[in-house]
C-alpha cells in the first residue's frame, strides 16, 4: 500500500537554526498538509497546500515557517530560525483528488520528531 | 469556529471485550466529514474510520464501527473484540464538506487506550 514518507524520523537543531523537514507524499496525490503535536497535546493543522499554492494556514504558520515543492515528489516544511517551543513531531499528510466536497482522507506519514536545543 | 470534543483522556477494556470511544463536536455547517484516527506508540497516525454527514448509516470498518448521531453532534468509536494491538491513543477529527479536499482536519484531544490481557 502507498505510503507518505517522511525524513528525517528525528531531528535535533539548535535554537536559531534553520531546519527542512521532507516529505514524499503518495504519488497521485495532490492536496498535501502539515500538522504538528507538542508532546502530550493534540495535533493542530499547519498548512495546506494545492497547485503549488497555500490553500490555508493557521495562526501557528507564521513567517518563519515556509512550505514548497521543489520537484515532483517531494514536499518541504521550512523553519527559518527555530525556537524552543518549535520542538514537536511534525506530520506530513496527503489526499487524492476527489472533486469539490468529497471527503477523502488524509493519510500521514510516519512523523518528524523535532527537538530544538 | 469547529471543536471536537473527546472527554475521556484514558480508557481501559479487557482483551476481546467491547469498548466505546466517545466524541462531539460543534459545527454550524451541515456538510462534513468525521474521522477516527488511531495513533500507537510508534507514533504515526492511523486512518481507523470516517463518516460522512450526509449519511444515515452508520460506518463500520471489520471490528470498528461508529454510532454517528448528528442531531446531538455525537460520533463515537466502538470497538469489537479488542485486540492488544488496539492500544493506542484515538483521535477524532472533523473537517468540512465544502471547499474541496484542501480542508483542515481538526482534532480533538485524543483518548488513551489501554487493553488488558
Amino acid at each position: 500500500e502507498p505510503e507518505v514518507t517522511q525524513t528525517p524520523s528525528h531531528q535535533v537543531t539548535q535554537m536559531g537554526q534553520e531546519v527542512i523537514l521532507r516529505c514524499v507524499p503518495i504519488s497521485n496525490h495532490l492536496y498535501f498538509y502539515w500538522y504538528r503535536q507538542i508532546l502530550g497535546q493534540k495535533v493542530e493543522f499547519l498548512v495546506s497546500f494545492y497547485n503549488n499554492e497555500i490553500s490555508e494556514k493557521s495562526e501557528i504558520f507564521d513567517d518563519q515557517f515556509s512550505v514548497e515543492r521543489p520537484d515532483g515528489s517531494n514536499f518541504t516544511l521550512k523553519i527559518r530560525s527555530t525556537k524552543l517551543e518549535d520542538s514537536a513531531m511534525y506530520f506530513c499528510a496527503s489526499s487524492e483528488p476527489g472533486g469539490q466536497g468529497v471527503g477523502q482522507p488524509q493519510h500521514f506519514g510516519d512523523g518528524t520528531r523535532l527537538s530544538i536545543l | 469556529a469547529q471543536t471536537v470534543t473527546q472527554s475521556q483522556p484514558e480508557m481501559s477494556v479487557q482483551e476481546a471485550e467491547t469498548v466505546t470511544l466517545s466524541c462531539t463536536y460543534d459545527t454550524s455547517e451541515s456538510d462534513y466529514y468525521l474521522f477516527w484516527y488511531k495513533q500507537p506508540p510508534s507514533r504515526q497516525m492511523i486512518l481507523v474510520i470516517r463518516q460522512e454527514a450526509y449519511k444515515q448509516q452508520n460506518a463500520t470498518e471489520n471490528r470498528f464501527s461508529v454510532n454517528f448521531q448528528k442531531a446531538a453532534k455525537s460520533f463515537s468509536l466502538k470497538i469489537s473484540d479488542s485486540q492488544l494491538g488496539d492500544a493506542a491513543m484515538y483521535f477524532c477529527a472533523y473537517r468540512r464538506g465544502y471547499g474541496g479536499a484542501t480542508n483542515k482536519l481538526i482534532f480533538g484531544t485524543g483518548t488513551l487506550l489501554a487493553v488488558q490481557p
